[in-house]
């Protein structure tokens, strides 16, 4: 069993450029979601995909976009980039039938806006 | 919506010494309680959750926490650290079970003192 892989895990962009954000689910699970965890903080929930269709979103600005594709894999992409979206992005996934409440997160793709 | 307040960013505690970090949230209906462990380069792994039922909890590697309705607290105990303990710690609520949309706090940095 695989758990959750993220890429890439440093990338550096500059303000204005677009950026996306990779990741493979851990075997079995259907459900995807995305964090953004800024330096000193706790993470914020930016967005959850479930089969494939957006199911729940925090409050981040529509530059944030995302998808989930028939393998559960996801992609988080961030549009007109600014200093502030500097940040670990986390992915987590879930299997929303067995009720047992937990996510599995990746090790995050540490984004750097210049 | 809910929120979630950890007061200590750091507690610093030496080692085999006990060790409380605290945690207190808000939310106007009833929630899900979760604290996760972040150990240095890497994801977020659960550490401990209560969904119902007994209020006390406890984790495999000898960490307890107690969910208080009435004082809105999730506190997290450990009768003795060690060196591995240290990490950042995340205290998380979740109000809509099964398909968890997390809001976390902002994290207590667990340093153990030999």
């Amino acid at each position: 069993e695989t758990g959750v892989t993220q890429s890439p895990t440093h990338l550096i962009k500059t303000r204005g450029q677009q950026v996306t954000l990779r990741c493979s689910s851990q075997s079995g699970h259907n459900t995807v979601s995305w964090y953004q965890q800024a330096l000193g903080q706790g993470p914020q929930f930016i967005f959850q995909y479930y089969r494939e269709e957006e199911n729940g979103r925090g409050n981040f600005p529509p530059r944030f976009s995302g998808l989930q594709f028939p393998n559960y894999s996801s992609e988080l992409n961030v549009n007109a980039l600014e200093l502030d979206d500097s940040a670990l992005y986390l992915c987590a996934s879930s299997l929303t039938s067995t009720n047992t409440g937990e996510l599995f997160f990746g090790e995050g793709s540490r984004l750097t806006v210049l | 919506a809910q929120s979630v307040t950890q007061l200590d960013s750091q507690v610093p505690v030496f080692e085999e010494a006990p060790v409380e970090l605290r945690c207190n949230y808000s939310s106007s209906v009833s929630v899900y309680l979760f604290w996760y462990v972040q150990y240095p380069n890497q994801g977020l792994q659960l550490l401990l959750k209560y969904l119902s039922g007994s209020t006390l909890v406890e984790s495999i590697n000898g960490f307890e926490a107690e969910f208080n309705k009435s004082q809105t607290s999730f506190h997290l105990r450990k009768p003795s650290v060690h060196i591995s303990d240290t990490a950042e710690y995340f205290c998380a609520v979740s109000t809509n079970f099964g398909n968890e949309k997390l809001t976390f706090g902002t994290g207590t940095r667990l340093t153990i003192i030999p």
